[in-house]
Order: C-alpha cells, then sequence, then structure tokens
C-alpha cells in the first residue's frame, strides 16, 4: 500500500535561510505527487504538483520540489524563507485508479524566525 | 468568487445529535471529497464522489452519510454523533478523478461535547 512519511513534524529556519521540507513516499507505481500548505485555520492550497512531466516542478511564492524517483522522494524547497511562510505543509501522492484520493503524510510545521 | 465553499465554519454540538455539512464547488468539478483532519492535523480521505455517484467509502462508519443532489454539491450527514467525531472536515473537489489536484474548501470545525 503507498504511504508518504514526511521528516521532521517541525523546522525552525531564520528568515532569509534556506528552507527544506522533505518527502518521501512508497508506491509500487508511478506517483502523483503534491505539496499543499495550510495556513491556520484555513483550507489547503496547492503549492506545486508532479504528474510525470519534469522532475523539478516550480510552484507559488517561490517554493520548488524535485521528484527523485531512485530516492522516492519530492522535498519541497525555497532558497529564502519569508516570514509569510510559516504554516503546516503537507505532501500526498495519488494513484491512477484509486478514487482519485489523496493519501497525506503527516505533516510538517514550518516557523520562520525574524 | 469562492471555488469550494463549506458550511457552516463552526459546528458545536451535543453528543447523540444529527448534523449536516454542506459543500458546494462552483468550478464545474466532476468529482468531489470529504476529507477529516484530526486534532493532529492529520488527514485522512472518507468519501469520494464522481458525476454523483460514490467512488469511495473509506471504511468511514455508516453514521456519516453524504449525499450529493447534484455535481457541484456532496453534503455530509452525520447521526448520533460522538466526541470521537470532533474534527476539522474538508471539502474537495477535482476535475478528473485521478491525477488532478485537488481544490479544498475552508473546512469545518465540528466539536462535540
Amino acid at each position: 500500500a503507498q504511504s508518504v512519511t514526511q521528516l521532521g513534524s517541525h523546522v525552525s529556519v531564520s528568515e532569509g535561510a534556506l528552507v527544506l521540507l522533505r518527502c518521501n513516499y512508497s508506491s509500487s507505481v508511478p506517483p502523483y505527487l503534491f505539496w499543499y500548505v495550510q495556513y491556520p485555520n484555513q483550507g489547503l492550497q496547492l503549492l506545486l504538483k508532479y504528474t510525470s512531466a519534469a522532475t523539478l516542478v516550480k510552484g507559488i511564492n517561490g517554493f520548488e520540489a524535485e521528484f527523485k524517483k531512485s530516492e522516492t522522494s519530492f522535498h519541497l524547497t525555497k532558497p529564502s524563507a519569508h516570514m509569510s511562510d510559516a504554516a503546516e505543509y503537507f505532501c500526498a501522492v495519488s494513484l491512477l485508479n484509486q478514487g482519485g484520493k489523496l493519501i497525506f503524510g503527516q505533516g510538517t510545521e514550518l516557523s520562520v524566525k525574524p | 468568487d469562492t471555488a469550494v465553499s463549506q458550511t457552516p465554519k463552526y459546528l458545536v454540538t451535543q453528543m447523540g445529535n444529527d448534523k449536516s455539512i454542506k459543500c458546494e464547488q462552483n468550478l464545474g468539478h466532476d468529482t468531489m471529497y470529504w476529507y477529516k483532519q484530526d486534532s493532529k492535523k492529520f488527514l485522512k480521505i472518507m468519501f469520494s464522489y464522481n458525476n454523483k455517484e460514490l467512488i469511495i467509502n473509506e471504511t468511514v462508519p455508516n453514521r456519516f452519510s453524504p449525499k450529493s443532489p447534484d455535481k457541484a454539491h456532496l453534503n455530509l450527514h452525520i447521526n448520533s454523533l460522538e466526541l470521537g467525531d470532533s474534527a476539522v472536515y474538508f471539502c474537495a473537489s477535482s476535475l478528473q478523478l485521478s491525477g488532478g489536484e485537488q481544490y479544498f474548501g475552508p473546512g469545518t470545525r465540528l466539536t462535540v461535547t
């Protein structure tokens, strides 16, 4: 069965520093991969998605992620953190013929220090 | 215009009551979903519907009954509410059944006392 693991439930960076949020998945077939962001008391907003095109995916707000099949990883990065990036980040996987469901990782809370 | 909307945003009720949460999307999508986010922020699929047809029922208790009167609406009715039902419930929609991104509503925070 497919699963998603996000390493680190809390990540803290200084403003202007590199953001790296880790995501590993397990799947027997090529997956679709997503990163979502959730700000306090709000719904989830799509940051970016991988759907078997380019392995380096650029998203909104300066985020990007690289799909590495050999490592079964889809880590999220941003070169320079901004205070407004503080939020909960979720990695998710979806497979064909699975009813469209997203399987989420446990989430990583990103804190940005001034 | 809100793409995916849910009502109510907050719902506080007592154990044993029956309540409903409504969801509407104006994106023209064919597929809609309900997810549950627990107190540890873990998100789990509950149901998916495609063209008003139930596709996924992810081992959800029978007390939860989704209803899709048309493609733009997916409501969630919960009977005999229990303390463990307290959570945030998110509705989502997608253009297609597989592989497409899902657009989420703002969530309904259900508190059962």
